[in-house]
């Protein structure tokens, strides 16, 4: 079975620059999360998809960072203006979970990740 | 005070030895817990899930405190493949579907396994 696929791998952008990146989940995995990960430190939620609905973004950074899913399948991160903070590798994850199943522990899958450096 | 706190090591373990992580987690309303590795450049994978009866799978034990808000993971006769950075992961819903569950995730603990 094909994991969670992400493009690009690494980018490497100036300061205040947009970039970019794209996540293709699981096949018929409903969840989608996006996850940052600031080098010595663990995963951040940033966003949770359910089907192409937000359910939790309360950690996005909403000045800059945009993120959507459409069709419910594919999902774009987008930062705009970068700043050097915001250098990280950004993971997303999909999950089986359906709205509305029953108890399901919902193993969350990871992607490689996009290794973003902002100069 | 952070939600999950590790001690981020390093832990130089020589090779066959056991070594013991732990973790706490500050957010008392947290229903799932886990064990995640990450190693070098890759990203995490699922180690196994935590339950407060204890779980073993293999040569690795995990073991939950609910009342002290803390988990563990044994490791026995550790092997050279073991080196990894061992994350501590909480997650506030017990089941998915539909609501918010997000996994909240220590900083990790770094493992060398010496030959």
């Amino acid at each position: 079975e094909a994991g969670v696929a992400q493009s690009p791998r690494y980018k490497i952008i100036e300061k205040r620059q947009s970039v970019a990146f794209w996540c293709n989940p699981i096949s018929g995995h409903a969840t989608l999360y996006w996850y940052q990960q600031i080098l010595g430190q663990g995963p951040k939620l940033l966003i949770q998809f359910q089907n192409n609905g937000v359910v939790d973004d309360s950690q996005l950074p909403k000045d800059r960072f945009s993120a959507e899913r459409l069709k419910g399948v594919d999902s774009t991160l987008k930062i705009q203006p970068a700043k050097l903070e915001d250098s990280a590798v950004y993971l997303c994850a999909s999950s089986l979970a359906l709205a509305g199943g029953p108890g399901i522990m919902g193993e969350q899958f990871f992607g490689p990740g996009t290794r973003l450096t902002v100069l | 005070r952070k939600e999950v706190e590790q001690d981020p090591g390093p832990f130089n373990v020589p090779e066959g030895a056991t070594v013991a992580f732990n973790c706490t987690y500050s957010n008392s309303a947290s229903q799932s817990f886990f064990w995640y590795r990450q190693d070098c450049r890759k990203e995490p994978k699922l180690l196994m899930s935590v339950y407060s009866s204890g779980n073993e799978d293999g040569r690795f034990t995990a073991q939950l405190n609910r009342a002290s808000q803390y988990i563990s993971l044994l490791i026995r006769d550790s092997k050279l493949s073991d080196s990894a950075t061992y994350l501590c992961v909480v997650k506030k819903s017990m089941y998915s579907g539909g609501g918010a569950d997000g996994l909240t995730f220590g900083k990790g603990t770094h493992l060398i396994i010496q030959p």
